[in-house]
């Protein structure tokens, strides 16, 4: 079975500086990895996915990720945050193959402070 | 093109209640999956629906249910309602399944009192 481990469960950060969400995966077959985002009474909205190709994935909203099979992690970064960037974020698995079923880490509390 | 859109938005019921939860995803989309959020159990993977078909399920106690119908749509059901139940449902779709990006709904708040 597939797990999804996020480092830190909160990330106190200034506007401006950059900031680095960590992501770690654990599975015996190949995923396909992805970032959400969740801002307060709101569903999830996707930041990024990587499926293939460049490990260096850009998302929406300046984030992007880097896919390291040899660490299996999937960082998630940002070179200068905002405060409307305070939110939670969680990264995901999923199998290939056919289902949608996503594995969740537990998320990071991104907090942006002036 | 309409989001996911989930109904009720808030619902509270009593222990031993049943509910009834609903979701219309973006339309083309035929995969509904749902997922339950709690604060000390995080996002955790409810079912999968596929042309109708259940083609994914998790680790859930048959209590909870769910169905598509021939438009997409589709309920999940919990029966004999217990206080651990009170959390964010979410539903998602996507066009196919993995890999293609799943759409959220912003959720059911269930509160079981």
């Amino acid at each position: 079975a597939q797990s999804v481990t996020q480092l830190d469960s909160q990330v106190p950060v200034f506007e401006e500086a950059p900031v680095e969400l960590r992501c770690n995966y654990s599975s015996s077959v190949s995923v396909y990895l992805f970032w959400y985002v969740q801002y307060p009474n709101q569903g999830l909205q996707l930041l990024l996915k990587y499926l293939s190709g460049s490990t260096l994935v850009k998302g929406i909203n300046g984030f992007e990720a880097e896919f390291n099979k040899s660490q299996t992690s999937f960082h998630l970064r940002k070179p200068s945050v905002h405060i409307s960037d305070t939110a939670e974020y969680f990264c995901a698995v999923s199998l290939t193959g056919t289902a949608s079923k996503l594995t969740f880490g537990t998320g990071t509390r991104l907090q942006v402070t002036l | 093109k309409a989001g996911v859109t989930q109904t009720p938005r808030y619902l509270i019921k009593t222990r031993g209640q049943q509910v009834t939860l609903s979701c219309s995803p973006i339309s083309g989309h035929r995969s509904v999956s749902w997922y339950q959020q709690t604060p000390g159990q995080g996002l955790q993977f409810l079912f999968e629906y596929f042309s109708e078909t259940q083609r994914n399920k998790g680790n859930f106690p048959g209590r909870f249910s769910g169905r598509q119908f021939s438009n997409s749509r589709s309920e999940m059901n919990v029966s004999t309602l217990e206080l651990g139940d009170s959390a964010l449902y979410l539903c998602a779709s996507s066009l196919q399944g993995a890999g293609n990006e799943q759409f959220f709904g912003p959720g059911t708040r269930l509160t079981v009192l």
